[in-house]
């Protein structure tokens, strides 16, 4: 079975511009998170959505948003782009909303973002 | 505000030794504690976790153990193996209502692992 898939796995992206990151979650899970890791520090909460709704937003600002489609995948997008934003972009699925003990949510491996 | 905090960025251990990596937490809704390890150019993989109403969880080579009135919480790894050199992550969850799942992950800042041969 295929894990979660993330695309691009790298680009580059000049100040001021916007970015959209995709997700595939795992087949059967209709929850993805998105979490943003900045060199040197852990992943921090963006966003879950579930069932296409949102069900979580972490402390990050307006310019960055995401949705999730039918078919689960989801999308994050990122606007007017700060070189702040240079991070790795990781994508989390799980069956449910919550997560069950001993499995946690799987993460794919990534979107490396750089903004010049 | 770090809630949960990793203090020490790297830890180098000789093969075959144990590999101890500690993890401390401020708030006191979080219910459950993972253990992420994660290779460059990869995800975060999960590796074991623990409910707060336990104080040991063993999994193979790997054992967690948690202080919950320190909110301190450990990774013991016996014998450490070259294998294992990577970048561990504490994170953790508070539980919904009924207790039986998990919600969004809180991480440390994480432990560069280096196992020598």
């Amino acid at each position: 079975d295929a894990g979660v898939t993330q695309s691009p796995t790298h680009l580059i992206k000049t100040r001021g511009q916007h970015v959209t990151l995709r997700c595939s979650p795992i087949s059967g899970h209709k929850s993805v998170s998105w979490y943003q890791q900045v060199l040197g520090q852990g992943p921090q909460f963006i966003f879950q959505y579930y069932e296409k709704e949102e069900r979580g937003r972490g402390n990050f600002p307006d310019r960055f948003s995401a949705r999730q489609f039918p078919n689960y995948s989801s999308e994050l997008n990122v606007n007017a782009l700060l070189l702040g934003d240079s991070a790795l972009y990781l994508c989390a699925s799980s069956k449910e909303v919550h997560f069950r003990a001993n499995y946690g949510y799987t993460f794919g491996s990534g979107t490396r973002l750089t903004v010049v | 505000d770090q809630q949960v905090k990793q203090n020490s960025p790297s830890l180098s251990v000789q093969e075959g030794r144990i590999s101890i990596l500690n993890c401390d937490y401020t708030n006191s809704m979080f219910d459950y504690f993972l253990w992420y390890k994660k290779y460059p150019a990869e995800g975060p993989t999960f590796l074991i976790s623990i409910s707060s109403i336990k104080d040991k969880n063993e999994d193979g080579r790997f054992t967690v153990f948690l202080n919950k009135s320190a909110k301190h919480l450990s990774l013991h790894i016996v014998p450490s193996q070259p294998g294992d050199s990577a970048v561990y992550f504490c994170a953790a969850s508070p539980a919904n209502a009924g207790g039986t799942s998990y919600g969004k992950l809180t991480f440390g800042q994480g432990t560069i692992l280096t196992v020598h041969p």
